[in-house]
């Protein structure tokens, strides 16, 4: 079955501090691969994708993933959260071809303190 | 506003009622999706839209639900006989339609049905 399996549900982080949330992916073929982020009160965003070429992609507001093919991971990194990073992030994953829907994890919310 | 729009933003119903959610997909967006996002939960995809054609219809939970996109625009969510486990946020999104284009996310609609 398809799926996405986010590690951490909650992570708290003080300022500055280095962020790495999981993402793994269960998918038959090839696929694209996304990070959304939901600040409080507002809608879902695109903080970056992945669909070709180089494994490393960067981001909106410092962040960054790698795309591990043979882990089937698709880890979301940042060197130093800010409190403005307080927010909720959710990796995604669709088929390369044919249909184009969304599967979503569970989604990490992350508390960064000032 | 140049963004997806979902009205209502919220909608309190009773159980056995029927409610329309309804979505204007950014200008120009040839595809359109559904997807319903219970508490503690990422969002899950629900009918997609390819022009006036639903191209996937695979996540529509039973047949109390129902969509439509008659003129290749505006959609309507519509769910007849809800039911108290309706209860959660219905988003839309919308994209360019090729697999790896970002889809853009509406704000949502709430719905609680009592």
């Amino acid at each position: 079955a398809q799926s996405v399996s986010q590690h951490n549900h909650h992570v708290i982080l003080s300022e500055a501090a280095s962020l790495e949330l999981g993402c793994n992916y269960s998918y038959g073929g090839t696929v694209n691969l996304f990070w959304y982020v939901q600040y409080p009160g507002q809608h879902l965003q695109l903080l970056l994708k992945y669909f070709s070429g180089d494994p490393l992609v960067k981001g909106i507001k410092g962040f960054e993933a790698e795309f591990i093919k043979s882990k089937f991971s698709f880890n979301l990194r940042k060197p130093s959260v800010q409190w403005s990073d307080t927010a909720e992030y959710f990796c995604a994953v669709n088929a390369a071809s044919g249909t184009y829907k969304y599967i979503f994890g569970t989604g990490t919310r992350l508390k960064v303190l000032a | 506003g140049a963004g997806v729009s979902q009205t209502p933003s919220n909608k309190v119903t009773e159980k056995g009622k029927y409610v329309e959610l309804r979505c204007d997909p950014i200008s120009g967006h040839t595809a359109l999706y559904w997807y319903r996002q219970s508490l503690g939960q990422g969002p899950e995809f629900l009918i997609y839209f390819q022009g006036t054609g639903a191209a996937d219809d695979s996540g529509l939970p039973n047949d109390r639900f129902f969509a439509v996109r008659p003129e290749g625009s505006v959609s309507t969510l519509k769910i007849q006989r809800t039911e108290r486990g309706d209860s959660a946020v219905y988003l839309c999104a919308s994209s360019s339609g090729r697999t790896h284009n970002e889809q853009f996310f509406g704000p949502g609609t709430r719905l609680t049905v009592l």
